[in-house]
């Protein structure tokens, strides 16, 4: 069973920074591209940042590029989402998702999110 | 950007009815379109892959339809379970977009 546990969501001051885990089971992590997609409140699903399989390639929105950083360890069978310089913004339930396969950009499989807010 | 532009924001309807929900993208983006279910805290659930084939344990009742940059999903008879919100989402360019979302409600 596929299975997607985000953690490291957390209550920080703007210009501050947080780093994000996603721990994955249930299916070769190596073999799949991976994302983060977040939700501000009361709003829609925003694609922030994917990972391609062998870690290799990374892409960002425009509104990340330059203060996220996309990662994986593919021993540990886990994704990271370093934020850096985070702004009111940024906050957001964040999921981290399993790509369909190596290089196909749908996502199949969902974790529950985890809650950033950025505030002072 | 390839911008997906939702509509309607917002579906009443009666179990039973049919829904009809579209995603028109700004520029061609083959057949590269997914649909997802979200429901209230929880895990979005992808639903159509590829703007036509379901994903595996979705019913049979979604469907999903393109014509050229129109793309529609299809619920031929709505369930309960099924009042939730819908997201469409292109993977044919970066950055990949979702759409603003059409959320289902029970009339």
């Amino acid at each position: 069973e596929v299975q997607l546990l985000e953690y490291g969501g957390a209550l920080v001051q703007p210009g501050g920074s947080l780093r994000l885990s996603c721990a994955a089971s249930g299916f070769t992590f190596s073999s799949y591209a991976m994302t983060w997609v977040r939700q501000a409140p009361g709003k829609g699903l925003e694609w922030v940042s994917c990972i391609s399989g062998s870690g290799t390639g990374t892409h960002y929105t425009d509104s990340v590029k330059g203060r996220f950083t996309i990662s994986r360890d593919n021993s540990k069978n886990t994704l990271y989402l370093q934020m850096n310089s985070l702004r009111v913004e940024d906050t957001a339930v964040y999921y981290c998702a399993k790509g369909a396969d190596a290089s196909r950009y749908h996502f199949d499989f969902w974790g529950q999110g985890t809650l950033v807010t950025v505030s002072s | 950007e390839i911008e997906l532009t939702q509509s309607p924001a917002t579906l009443s309807l009666s179990p039973g009815e049919r829904a009809t929900l579209s995603c028109r993208a700004s520029q061609g983006v083959s057949t590269s379109l997914a649909w997802y279910q979200h429901k209230p805290g929880q895990a979005p659930r992808l639903l159509i892959y590829d703007a036509f084939d379901r994903a595996s344990g979705i019913p049979a009742r979604f469907g999903g339809s393109a014509s050229g940059t129109d793309f529609t999903l299809t619920i031929s008879s709505v369930e309960p379970e099924d009042f939730a919100v819908y997201y469409c989402q292109q993977r044919y360019d970066w950055p990949l977009t979702f759409g603003g979302g059409t959320k289902v409600e029970i009339k």
